[in-house]
């Protein structure tokens, strides 16, 4: 347990569902995130959150929609959806951007999109 | 464009060996390079290096940053089958940017 959960685990949507996936961390971080891990391919920084404040957008496309109410709380809102988005979604926290970056992931999402 | 290229892409041990993992990179405004081991599902932390020449170690793992030469080296001695993994490398700059090598895959064999 690394103190930062998601729900739900696994998710399958059709091209035109909205869903949204959660993250939630209880480690009194500043600094959140939210990563792609699709097979092959590197972890990709989708956007980045200090203080509820978007401060890093990894030109991602408009059908991903992050939300950040609070500090312990971060959303991604998905709609319209391609197959090719089929992933693992990794939220991450850490204790803020200007005090170094250790991070500490959330166990993902298994996201497939139909 | 930042960049952290890892090699091996791929290492098969046997149990007992001692390997090493490079990690090179090009990002502008380093803060800090960060190694990860990801077995089933999220990476777990290893260590966070932020200054050339100081050894981390935490068991049978060490490593180390050369900002000079731009490269981090991750050693793991005495391997056991649990040490198989991706392991992998993020270097990030002083705006928050994180960006991950391909990573490499171990697998030790009994």
């Amino acid at each position: 347990e690394t103190g930062v959960t998601q729900t739900p685990r696994h998710l399958v949507m059709g091209m035109t569902n909205k869903k949204s996936l959660k993250c939630e961390q209880h480690l009194g971080h500043n600094a959140m995130y939210w990563y792609k891990q699709s097979a092959k391919k590197p972890l990709e920084l989708m956007f980045v959150y200090s203080l509820e404040e978007r401060v890093e957008n990894n030109s991602v496309p408009s059908r991903f929609s992050p939300e950040c109410p609070n500090s312990s709380h971060l959303f991604l809102h998905l709609h319209t959806l391609q197959p090719e988005d089929s992933a693992l979604y990794l939220c991450a926290s850490s204790p803020g951007l200007a005090r170094g970056n250790e991070q500490f992931f959330g166990p993902g999402t298994r996201l497939t999109v139909l | 464009e930042d960049k952290v290229v890892q090699s091996p892409l791929s290492l098969v041990v046997h149990e007992g060996d001692t390997v090493t993992l490079n990690c090179s990179y090009e990002v502008t405004n380093f803060r800090s390079l960060l190694w990860y081991k990801q077995e089933k599902k999220a990476p777990t932390f290893l260590f966070m290096l932020t200054s050339s020449g100081i050894e981390k170690k935490s068991g049978r793992l060490s490593s180390i940053l050369d900002k000079k030469e731009l490269f981090s080296i991750l050693n793991i001695t005495a391997t056991q089958t649990g040490d198989s993994a991706i392991y992998l490398c993020a270097v990030e700059t002083n705006a928050g940017k994180s960006t991950f090598g391909d990573g490499t895959t171990l697998t030790v064999k009994p």
